[in-house]
């Protein structure tokens, strides 16, 4: 069955950066994108960014664009998030999903990892 | 706040029907983008619950249904039970921002 198992907690500095992983399995890693999505405590989902994991082509949410970086190890089907000069505001859930290729749409989750940023 | 409008809250008694709003503009729902739907239950990571306006994966009970019309949609669910309580947000592509983008998400009460 379709398997999106990301790493664990995280607790950061301001300033540092976080990378979070997302292995994926159950299905052919190629034929799908992959979306990072975050939630922030008691609040909503908020789109970071989508991979391409054929191509590498990636698209970043322009509040993120510069400070965030997206990429794949087809090798191990996982793929990489990687968020810099974090501040407590970045304190969330992140997820990944895999999105259904020419669709916008994540038909499977990751169990999400917490990032907490605190000095 | 969020591109796409959800009202934060609605609730029900058990069986009967509500309905969640979604309304966005005319660079998001309106320009033709498909809208989805999640389903967060309490604790959990969000699951598809609708996709492409009105379908169901595998798994859905039929008592969820969208629609989408001009620049809103709306989720509706039928015969509320109390295992519906969750958060339920939508979730279209925008060309302005040209990005994915959620409502604020609604919290259903089941009473």
């Amino acid at each position: 069955q379709v398997q999106l198992v990301q790493s664990g907690t995280e607790v950061k500095k301001p300033g540092a950066s976080v990378t979070v992983s997302c292995k994926a399995s159950g299905y052919t890693f190629g034929t799908y994108g992959i979306n990072w999505v975050r939630q922030a405590p008691g609040q909503g989902l908020e789109w970071l960014g989508w991979m391409s994991t054929s191509n590498g082509k990636t698209n970043y949410a322009q509040m993120f664009q510069g400070r965030v970086t997206m990429t794949t190890d087809t090798s191990t089907t996982t793929a990489y998030m990687e968020l810099r000069s974090l501040t407590s505001d970045d304190t969330a859930v992140y997820y990944c999903g895999r999105v259904v290729t020419g669709y916008y749409r994540m038909d499977y989750w990751g169990q999400g990892t917490l990032v907490t940023v605190s000095s | 706040q969020s591109v796409l409008t959800q009202p934060p809250s609605v609730s029900g008694a058990p069986g009967l029907r509500i309905t969640i709003s979604c309304t966005g503009s005319s660079s998001n729902i309106g320009a033709g983008y498909d809208v989805h739907w999640y389903q967060q239950l309490p604790g959990t990571a969000p699951k598809l619950l609708i996709y492409g306006n009105k379908n169901r994966p595998s798994g859905v009970p039929d008592r969820f249904s969208g629609s989408k019309s001009g620049t809103s949609a709306s989720l509706a669910i039928t015969g509320l039970q109390a295992e519906d309580e969750a958060d339920y947000y939508c979730q279209s592509y925008d060309s302005r921002l040209e990005g994915w983008v959620f409502g604020g998400g609604t919290k259903l009460a089941v009473l």
